[in-house]
């Protein structure tokens, strides 16, 4: 029962690299979201998927792209690194009714990625 | 657009203290607020989720109360402990936004020593 798992844990990029951020879910969930959290800020959302092949924008999706060919997978890539996008980055699942019976998120441990 | 406010953005008790965590919310059309628990290096533990149309859950030591019409929310923590020392999140799921698109507050971090 591994719940949302994300990889790698810390990751230190140059500006202009890019990497992915890796979450899996093994909840069968429907919706899957990716939030950044950075200091004196609460957590803000980049992007979401309520299923595969369906993707959105949240907050702040600028310098982000994610995509979601399986249920189980939501990676979220950053094409061009910058020292903007030094944070903790989270993500969560859940089903879709969950939103109706009240049943909270699933979170990931987070991935710590600094950009020098 | 909805925000979120915590207060105090850190506390520190003596072991044994009765606590009370503060949230407020700036648009009361929300589905729900959660409580979140947070851990140095780990992720986000939900606490306890009170629905629009409740006014409190409890869940051992800890009460949460919400007031939607004056936009809030308030987390007790009875008879504190050493392991209760970490930061604790508000969040709200807004009417207008759809699925659950969580509005977090900053956090309050607290400690309580032994």
């Amino acid at each position: 029962n591994a719940g949302v798992t994300q990889t790698p844990k810390f990751q230190v990029l140059k500006t202009g690299q890019s990497m992915t951020l890796q979450c899996a879910q093994d909840m069968n969930h429907e919706y899957m979201s990716w939030y950044r959290q950075d200091p004196g800020m609460g957590l803000r959302l980049i992007h979401y998927s309520v299923g595969a092949g369906i993707t959105d924008q949240g907050e702040v999706p600028n310098g982000y792209n994610v995509s979601r060919s399986t249920t189980e997978d939501f990676p979220l890539r950053l094409l061009s690194a910058a020292p903007s996008q030094t944070s903790v980055y989270f993500c969560a699942s859940s089903y879709l009714t969950d939103i109706l019976s009240n049943q909270p998120q699933h979170f990931g441990d987070g991935t710590r990625l600094s950009i020098l | 657009k909805q925000e979120v406010t915590q207060i105090p953005a850190a506390l520190s008790v003596p072991e044994g203290e009765n606590l009370v965590l503060n949230c407020s919310f700036t648009d009361s059309a929300i589905y729900n607020l959660q409580w979140f628990r947070q851990d140095p290096g780990k992720g986000l533990t939900s606490l306890l989720l009170i629905q629009s149309s409740q006014r409190e859950q409890t869940s051992g030591r800890l009460n949460a109360s919400l007031d939607k019409s004056s936009g809030r929310s308030t987390l007790y923590i009875a008879a504190s402990q050493p392991g209760d020392s970490a930061t604790y999140l508000c969040a709200v799921t807004p009417m207008n936004t759809g699925f659950q698109k969580l509005v977090f507050g900053t956090g309050t971090r607290l400690l309580v020593s032994p």
